[in-house]
């Protein structure tokens, strides 16, 4: 089925430890979001790309990097993450005048 | 910045009551706005949307939402809620921007529909 894909679902992670969020999208879209939701804080952005090879920066970008070197993919990465980065982080695609479609969600708990 | 303010953070109401959740903006220029619905433990989905034309957008499933350009307002409505809209309902909007879009959600509203 067409859509996004976001893996792992979920992890736990120690103070420190590094990792990846994979997102995948097979509908052509341009645009790529994170976000991540914590509650009564709604969702917020992390970063951006709007387009293969580009990336930029959201509401909330410390603390995580991200890459885009294929057009169906975009990587979220923490480098050394936090407790404060426990959170549920969604990928989201579009294109220009059309709806975002959103992913499953990832749920990261930090220890 | 944009910004989206949903007043109330839980609406508690009983089943076939109607039901009001409001959403305002802010901003000065031409605007998308959304609603998406939240179901526990699942992502975001897309309930309506109003991108032109007619203010007055509806769902499927029965909810309604008026775009008010002086008010800065796009509140849902629906005259008669049942157990299964139960969920987290999240306003956004998004301001074009020279072929990129972001969206900006507000905080949430959690309806909680009971017997």
């Amino acid at each position: 089925n067409a859509g996004v894909t976001q893996t792992p679902k979920f992890r736990v992670l120690k103070t420190g430890q590094s990792m990846t969020l994979l997102c995948a999208q097979d509908m052509n879209h341009e645009y790529m979001y994170w976000y991540r939701q914590d509650p009564g804080m709604g969702l917020r952005l992390i970063h951006y790309s709007v387009g293969e090879g580009t990336t930029a920066k959201g509401e909330v970008p410390d603390g995580y990097n991200v890459s885009r070197l294929k057009k169906q993919n975009f990587l979220l990465g923490l480098e050394s993450a936090a407790p404060s980065q426990t959170s549920v982080y969604f990928c989201a695609s579009g294109t220009t005048g059309t709806v975002l479609t959103f992913g499953a969600g990832s749920r990261l708990t930090v220890l | 910045a944009q910004s989206v303010t949903q007043l109330d953070s839980q609406v508690p109401v009983f089943e076939e009551a109607p039901v009001e959740l409001r959403c305002n903006y802010s901003s000065s220029v031409s605007v998308y706005l959304f609603w998406y619905v939240q179901y526990p433990n699942q992502g975001l989905q897309l309930l309506l949307k109003y991108l032109s034309g007619s203010t007055l957008v509806e769902s499927i499933n029965g909810f309604e939402a008026e775009f008010n350009k002086s008010q800065t307002s796009f509140h849902l409505r629906k005259p008669s809620v049942h157990i299964s809209d139960t969920a987290e309902y999240f306003c956004a909007v998004s301001e074009p921007q020279g072929g990129s879009e972001k969206l900006v959600f507000g905080k949430g509203t959690k309806l909680t529909v009971n017997p």
